[in-house]
């Protein structure tokens, strides 16, 4: 399996409370991706990296932010959490080129706003 | 970028081919087609990708006619452990993924 990791697996905060999650790779992939996935629903793309410091909005960017310092990590903030942005957070990476149509995913993030 | 529609659901029993048609009418020129396969409280795993014609490897086949407005997913032989949602995504040459509502294929004994 890909080397991700995201943390925190789980976390309760309340609304109007900033987090941040964190995304952890060990491939050196260039590509880094942030998704959300809702009950009965496919995932949604929130935002991604095609290098460091380069970053582009997805389909369901508004209320997150996120940043890439280094390779390895792909950093999602909830500015101001609202329930509804109680979900499954899963990131993924992939490689450049063709390839980059493969992603990996790392465990998700149950995330809960109350 | 292209939207896909997939059936909902479908069953199966063990031993049979499974066949998962996807309608991507707007395909562009430069999108790829990619399929992934989700179980529960994971995240989705890549089977796939292609083209057009026909793309193999050691777990399923995929099938692309000419004009790429539709694809086939072809699984030989399920087990009751391909029972799974499995996604159909269009994807252009901007990175951006569509996954859609994917098709939850049930497999029974």
């Amino acid at each position: 399996d890909a080397g991700i990791t995201q943390s925190p697996r789980h976390k309760v905060t309340e609304t109007g409370t900033p987090v941040t999650l964190r995304c952890h790779q060990t491939e050196n992939h260039r590509y880094m991706y942030w998704y959300r996935q809702d009950p009965g629903h496919g995932l949604r793309l929130i935002h991604y990296s095609y290098g460091v410091k380069d970053t582009d909005k997805g389909e369901v960017s508004d209320g997150y932010s996120v940043s890439r310092s280094k390779t390895e990590d792909f950093l999602l903030t909830l500015e101001s959490a609202t329930s509804s942005q109680t979900s499954v957070y899963f990131c993924a990476i992939s490689e450049s080129g063709t390839n980059r149509y493969e992603q990996y995913f790392g465990p998700g993030t149950r995330l809960t706003v109350t | 970028l292209a939207k896909t529609t997939q059936p909902i659901s479908m069953d199966s029993y063990e031993g049979q081919e499974v066949n998962i048609t996807c309608s991507h009418n707007n395909i562009a020129t430069n999108d790829y087609i990619t399929w992934y396969q989700q179980f529960p409280s994971q995240g989705p795993r890549f089977i796939i990708q292609g083209y057009k014609t026909k793309v193999t490897n050691e777990v399923a086949s995929l099938f692309i006619p000419a004009d790429r407005k539709s694809s086939t997913l072809s699984l030989p032989r399920v087990s009751l452990s391909d029972t799974a949602v499995y996604y159909c995504l269009v994807t252009d040459n901007f990175n951006k993924f569509y996954f859609g509502s994917g098709t939850k294929l049930n497999v029974k004994p």
